[in-house]
């Protein structure tokens, strides 16, 4: 069955102090994986997409890689700004359709 | 940039009635998706839309439908509101054809309260 999880659930930050977030993934025929961020009250927005496995993408203080198994995304020095919730979605096989991760909720303090 | 707008951000109604959510995107793009989000369970998919005319289920369709009669609205409706089906409602559009595997742009969603 396919399957993404993520972690960890939860993350508190300060303000500068660099950290990743994971998301392992178990599919056949992976198409794309897609990071989403979310603030509360909004639909997630599209933040990258890696479609194979050594490929990296960058944008202002995130960074997302990919392996065969899983992808992380890497905040350096991050600002309260980017508290929220970060989605990672994969698709797979032949129907277009995402599966979702469960979300880490990021909080740095300043 | 791509719009996704959802026509309430918050809708209460009662037990039993007809509910419809509309969503248009203004991109021409070629599929359309519902989603619901909640607490624990992440998003979940109930309907999509490849095309005009075209629906497909998603993972968790009952006690839904949908509509898309234009390429730029796709339309979710609750034939009968039941209290279980409160929830955050979300709407998304990509751009391909046939599979495709564009990411798919949200608009903010629409909570929904069934009393």
């Amino acid at each position: 069955e396919d399957q993404v999880t993520q972690s960890p659930e939860a993350l508190r930050l300060q303000e500068g102090e660099s950290s990743s977030l994971n998301c392992s993934y178990t599919v056949s025929g992976l198409r794309g994986l897609f990071w989403y961020r979310q603030d509360p009250g909004k639909g997630p927005e599209f933040l990258f997409t890696l479609y194979s496995a050594g490929e990296e993408k960058e944008k202002e203080r995130l960074k997302a890689t990919l392996t065969k198994k899983e992808s992380f995304l890497h905040i350096t020095a991050p600002k309260p700004e980017d508290s929220a919730t970060y989605l990672c979605a994969v698709q797979a096989g032949n129907t277009g359709k995402l599966i979702f991760g469960q979300g880490t909720t990021l909080q740095v303090k300043p | 940039d791509v719009k996704v707008t959802q026509s309430s951000r918050y809708l209460v109604k009662r037990t039993g009635e007809k509910v419809f959510l509309e969503c248009v995107q203004d991109m021409d793009h070629e599929n359309m998706f519902w989603y619901r989000q909640d607490p624990g369970l992440g998003l979940r998919l109930i309907y999509f839309s490849y095309d005009v005319k075209m629906k497909e289920k998603g993972d968790i369709p009952e006690g839904y439908s949908v509509s898309r009669e234009k390429k730029e609205r796709f339309s979710l409706i609750l034939e009968s509101a039941s209290t279980n089906q409160t929830s955050m409602y979300l709407c998304a559009s990509s751009s391909g054809t046939g599979v495709g595997n564009q990411p798919q742009h949200f608009g903010d969603g629409t909570r929904l309260s069934i009393l």
